[in-house]
């Protein structure tokens, strides 16, 4: 099945910071989605973009899927940014795989 | 609109100890989900289902069962719960298949002593 790999595995960042973590994907894929897991462990659904670019206030994401990866730009980072950042993706007909995840640490 | 509920939120038993995980949606979807997702870890697939009366194994199966009388219901359960079954479980859906948007539910965080 599909592999699904992130980086960083962890990122520090100083309130205000711009950072962009990355997810690339091992096969071609028609369900790409980035989730933020908060402190309290609960899954936020981000994006669902298998391809192009979304913004969604400070967040925005680009697939690229001919080049099999997908950025997730953080502008302007809060300390409630802070979290795991997950990426996952599905192939076609087969399941939806999760990466390792991005820990991100937004200090005050 | 409740999305993907999941009971309990917490939950502790003893080894060898049976129970059910419950997870219902209100969407209508006709693909459902179970992960695990461990400490450190990306969430990891149990079972999954792409409508009632149909179900699948997914990557760490063992050790659970399913089933899916209807549409909004996919309980998950535990015979014989072991040490290694401490994790916590996520039930999603979506409207069909792993290509559509998957919703999660909030999660059970579940302790096998």
């Amino acid at each position: 099945g599909i592999q699904v790999e992130q980086s960083p595995p962890d990122l520090i960042l100083q309130e205000g910071a711009n950072s962009t973590l990355r997810c690339n994907f091992s096969d071609s894929v028609n369900n790409l989605q980035w989730f933020h897991q908060n402190p309290w462990g609960q899954l936020i659904n981000l994006f669902y973009i298998p391809s192009g670019t979304k913004q969604n206030g400070r967040l925005s994401a680009t697939t690229v899927a001919t080049e099999r990866y997908s950025l997730l730009y953080i502008s302007s980072s809060q300390t409630t940014d802070s979290g795991v950042y997950f990426c996952a993706a599905a192939n076609y007909g087969q399941n939806f795989v999760f990466g390792p995840g991005t820990r991100l640490s937004v200090l005050p | 609109n409740a999305g993907v509920t999941q009971t309990p939120k917490f939950q502790v038993l003893k080894t060898g100890q049976s129970m059910t995980l419950q997870c219902a949606q209100d969407m209508n979807h006709e693909y459902m989900s179970w992960y695990r997702q461990d400490p450190g870890m990306g969430l990891r697939l149990i079972h999954y289902s792409v409508g009632a009366g149909i179900t699948d194994q997914g990557e760490v199966p063992n050790g659970y069962n399913v089933s899916r009388s209807t549409t909004e219901d996919f309980p998950l359960r535990l015979l014989s719960a072991a040490p290694s079954q401490t994790s916590v479980y996520f039930c999603a859906s979506s409207p069909r298949g792993a290509g559509n948007i998957q919703y999660f539910g909030a999660g059970t965080r579940l302790s096998v002593l």
